[in-house]
């Protein structure tokens, strides 16, 4: 059965700090991470990750991922209050060969709380 | 513009009356996915197809029917509502290996 682990569940820090948020997974037939996040609303997407060590950027936040120790972070540097989020954590599987894909299992989530 | 419809947005039912959720997208994306989003349990995966008449479960199939016979469109069906359906329900759709755009989330209540 295929894992995500997210750690930590919950941090808060003030506004300014720089977040480092955690992904570990097990999964049989890797694919792709991807991370979302998810305010009070659908979740939206941030970062695919297939390779490793390649980092994937936008603007403050950042991700990578390392597919010998099977674990992802997401940094998020400078943070705003507009980052209090739920950070979902997601790892897709391929099976049938590679012909067969899209099965996704997600981590419980971060809950991120900057204070101004 | 750009977007996953899903109605209806809110729905009480009760048990046992077969109810079905619409999922729509206009992006002319190949993958679609349903999800159930609970508290403490985040979102898991209940059904999702590759493309026209391609559908396969995720980790939570059981009590839920799909079917894809068009591309834009992805309907949930519940056939028995049970109250361990309640949920938040998602449907999502992307291009092959793309980002994944998100409806805006059905709640269902079964009592």
């Amino acid at each position: 059965e295929d894992k995500v682990v997210q750690s930590p569940l919950s941090l808060v820090v003030h506004e300014g700090d720089t977040v480092t948020l955690n992904c570990s997974y097990e999964v049989t037939n890797f694919r792709s991470l991807l991370w979302y996040k998810q305010e009070k609303k659908a979740p939206t997407f941030l970062f695919m990750l297939t390779s490793s060590g390649i980092e994937k950027k936008s603007g403050r936040l950042s991700s990578i991922l390392d597919k010998k120790e099977l674990f992802s972070i997401l940094n998020i540097t400078a943070t705003q209050t507009g980052d209090s989020a739920v950070y979902l954590c997601a790892v897709e599987a391929s099976y049938a060969g590679g012909t067969s894909y899209g099965k996704l299992t997600f981590g419980q989530g971060t809950i991120l709380t900057v204070h101004p | 513009e750009a977007q996953v419809t899903q109605n209806p947005r809110y729905l009480i039912t009760v048990t046992g009356k077969k109810l079905t959720v619409t999922c729509s997208q206009n992006m002319n994306h190949e993958y679609m996915s349903w999800y159930r989003q609970d508290p403490g349990l985040g979102l898991r995966q209940i059904y999702y197809s590759m493309n026209v008449e391609v559908t396969d479960k995720g980790d939570v199939p059981e009590g839920y029917k799909v079917s894809r016979k068009e591309k834009r469109n992805f309907p949930l069906i519940l056939e028995s509502p049970s109250p361990n359906q309640t949920s938040l329900y998602f449907c999502a759709s992307s291009s092959y290996r793309g980002e994944q755009y998100f409806g805006p989330g059905t709640r269902l209540t079964v009592t």
